[in-house]
Formats: C-alpha cells, sequence, structure tokens
C-alpha cells in the first residue's frame, strides 16, 4: 500500500525551530518529487515547499522563504522540514504529498498531517 | 506568483443536484490544474489533474474543464458522499498555489 506518515509535529514558543518528518512506503521515493502542504485551523490549504527527486530543484512559498529548509533522504525514503524562526502564523496541519511524476506535478498521494502550534 | 480565485466560496445543494465550481488563474496556467476534495479532519483527495483527466478511483460523475485562466469543476449529480470543501490548485509555476476552497453545504 502506498503510504506517507508524517511525525514530528507539536507545541513549540515563537521564535523556535522543529523538524517534520515523512516516511514513505509502498513505491520507489527516489523517483518522486514532494511537497509539503499546510492547513492553518479553519483556513484553506497553503503550499509551503517542493523537492525534485535528485533533490536538483527546491522551491518554497513566499511566507516560509528563508526559514524553512526542505531536504529528503533517498536511502531512507524520507522527506524533512526543517522549520526555524516560527512564528504564531506557523500554527498549522503539515502535511507532505507526492507529485505523479512524468512531467504532472499535482499531489495525488498525501499523508494525514502532522500537526504544529507555535504558541508561548 | 500566481493567484487562484474560486466562487462560490460556499454552495447549498440537495442530492442529485448538478453543481459547478469555478476557479480563476491570475495568468494563464495551460492545463496544469488539479482540484481536491477534502472532508473535515482529512487530508485532501485528488479528483483531477491536468485540468480535465479523473483520477483513478475518482467517481465519473466529477468533471473537470478549462485551461488558460478560467476553469470549472461539475458533479453531475451530487451524492451525500460530495458534501465537503473543494480546492483547485495551480502547478504552472513552481510556486503552486491553491484557490480559497469552495465548501458544498446540504440545502
Amino acid at each position: 500500500e502506498v503510504q506517507l506518515v508524517e511525525s514530528g509535529g507539536g507545541l513549540v514558543k515563537p521564535g523556535g525551530s522543529l523538524r517534520l518528518s515523512c516516511a514513505s512506503s509502498g513505491f520507489t521515493f527516489s523517483t518522486y518529487s514532494m511537497n509539503w502542504v499546510r492547513q492553518a485551523p479553519g483556513k484553506g490549504l497553503e503550499w509551503v515547499s517542493s523537492i525534485s527527486s535528485g533533490s536538483d530543484y527546491i522551491f518554497y512559498g513566499d511566507s516560509v522563504k528563508g526559514r524553512f529548509t526542505i531536504s529528503r533522504d533517498n536511502a531512507e525514503n524520507s522527506l524533512f522540514l526543517q522549520m526555524s524562526s516560527l512564528r504564531a502564523e506557523d500554527t498549522a496541519v503539515y502535511y507532505c504529498a507526492r507529485a505523479p511524476g512524468h512531467g504532472e506535478n499535482s499531489m495525488d498521494v498525501w499523508g494525514k498531517g502532522t500537526t504544529v502550534t507555535v504558541s508561548s | 506568483d500566481i493567484q487562484m480565485t474560486q466562487s462560490p466560496s460556499t454552495l447549498s445543494a440537495s442530492v442529485g443536484d448538478r453543481v459547478t465550481i469555478t476557479c480563476r488563474a491570475s495568468q494563464s496556467i495551460s492545463s496544469w490544474l488539479a482540484w481536491y476534495q477534502q472532508k473535515p479532519g482529512k487530508a485532501p483527495k485528488l479528483l483531477i489533474y491536468k485540468a480535465s483527466i479523473l483520477e483513478s478511483g475518482a467517481p465519473s460523475r466529477f468533471s473537470g474543464s478549462g485551461s488558460g485562466t478560467e476553469f470549472t469543476l461539475t458533479i453531475s449529480s451530487l451524492q451525500p458522499d460530495d458534501f465537503a470543501t473543494y480546492y483547485c490548485q495551480q502547478y504552472n509555476s513552481h510556486s503552486r498555489s491553491f484557490g480559497q476552497g469552495t465548501k458544498v453545504e446540504i440545502k
């Protein structure tokens, strides 16, 4: 079964850091681009970051640029999001999502999400 | 950055109704548009990609159309399982933006 499982969320103080992980299974992780998408409480979806299969291409949304770093370990079939200088507005459920590949960059497989709360 | 605008924000409809949701892009995105369905407390599910291609496993009552800057998602006959929030998303540019969502409610 194709699966993505996020972890690493929690409560952190403003200005703090947190590292999210996304473990994949059931598919050849190293051949797919991956994404992080977040959803603040009661709000819509916001794209956070994307990384190509070989980490050659990395992109960030304006709201996280310079504070968040996406990375992956293809040997461990895992995706990461290092978050620093966290703000209250970063409070959200964070999802990892797979791009189908072959030039298609929609998001066909999603994890269940991990919750990040930034509060003093 | 490309802005995506959905209308309406909320839609009240009855089982069996034909429902149409519109998504407009601030500049041309060719056909690089996806539609997702999300239910409360759950992750989004891909319904349509490349504007009009039905994702495997998605019900055939869902269809997508459009290109350039204007797109529509149509549900041909609304079913009880379809009451949810729907999002469009462009992936023409490296910045992959979503619309604000359309909540489909029971009338």
